[in-house]
């Protein structure tokens, strides 16, 4: 079983939809959850970024923490076409120093 | 535009053979780190070099070896190079090391073998 589990999708969305992007996670010791965006030939660039559990909120960006179910979400609303891209979550430990990626999630949001 | 440069944009080369791909970190920044994506793999990390010196390691194979050099650019070399090997490569920079030092990824290098 991998550490970090994330559905590739496609997810393909309607302009103005609320997108929901999802990772579960095996590791407990996990404390930093991330999200990163990734256009088609680019580098990852991050998104957001929470420590333990709770809430963040960016602009259309919401980022969830669920450390009791070892689930997080990103929302994203009143998506754009723009918002077009590979979606990947990614965690580290405390003191740790690898940060584990999950799979990405493509997302197409059409105009 | 992250900061972070890599060369080459894109490789080609045969199985057997070996590459080095040069990555040079955004100004300031002391950490480098090396990831693989292929399609079936994700995005894995391979290494990463604070000021210098080996910090972490993950799924790095015995035929792949890195270094960061006094100026802090770093070097992945492939070596024995396997059809599996082609992927795109991404270096990325941060400030510290650890905790959530944000990781600034480079535009990566595309290497084909074949």
């Amino acid at each position: 079983q991998k550490e970090v589990e994330q559905d590739p999708g496609p997810l393909s969305v309607p302009e103005g939809a609320i997108v929901s992007l999802n990772c579960t996670y095996s590791n407990s010791a996990f404390q930093y959850f991330m999200w990163y965006r990734q256009y088609s030939r680019k580098g990852p660039e991050l998104l957001m970024y929470t420590y333990s559990s709770g809430n963040k909120e960016d602009g259309r960006f919401t980022a969830q923490v669920d450390k009791s179910s070892k689930y997080i979400s990103l929302f994203i609303r009143d998506s754009q076409p723009s918002d077009s891209a590979t979606y990947l979550c990614a965690m580290r430990e405390t003191g740790g120093f690898k940060t584990i990626f999950g799979a990405g999630t493509r997302l197409f949001v059409k105009a | 535009d992250s900061g972070v440069t890599q060369t080459p944009k894109h490789l080609i080369t045969a199985t057997g053979q070996r590459v080095t791909l040069r990555c040079s970190p955004r100004s300031g920044d002391l950490s480098v780190y090396w990831y693989q994506q292929s399609l079936d793999q994700g995005l894995q990390f391979l290494i990463q070099y604070y000021n210098g010196e080996e910090r972490a390691k993950g799924n790095i194979l015995e035929r792949f070896s890195a270094q960061q050099f006094p100026d802090l650019h770093s070097e992945l070399n492939l070596s024995s190079l396997e059809l599996g090997d082609s992927a795109l490569y991404f270096c990325a920079s941060s400030v510290g090391q650890g905790r959530t030092n944000e990781q600034f990824f480079g535009p990566g290098t595309r290497l084909t073998v074949l």
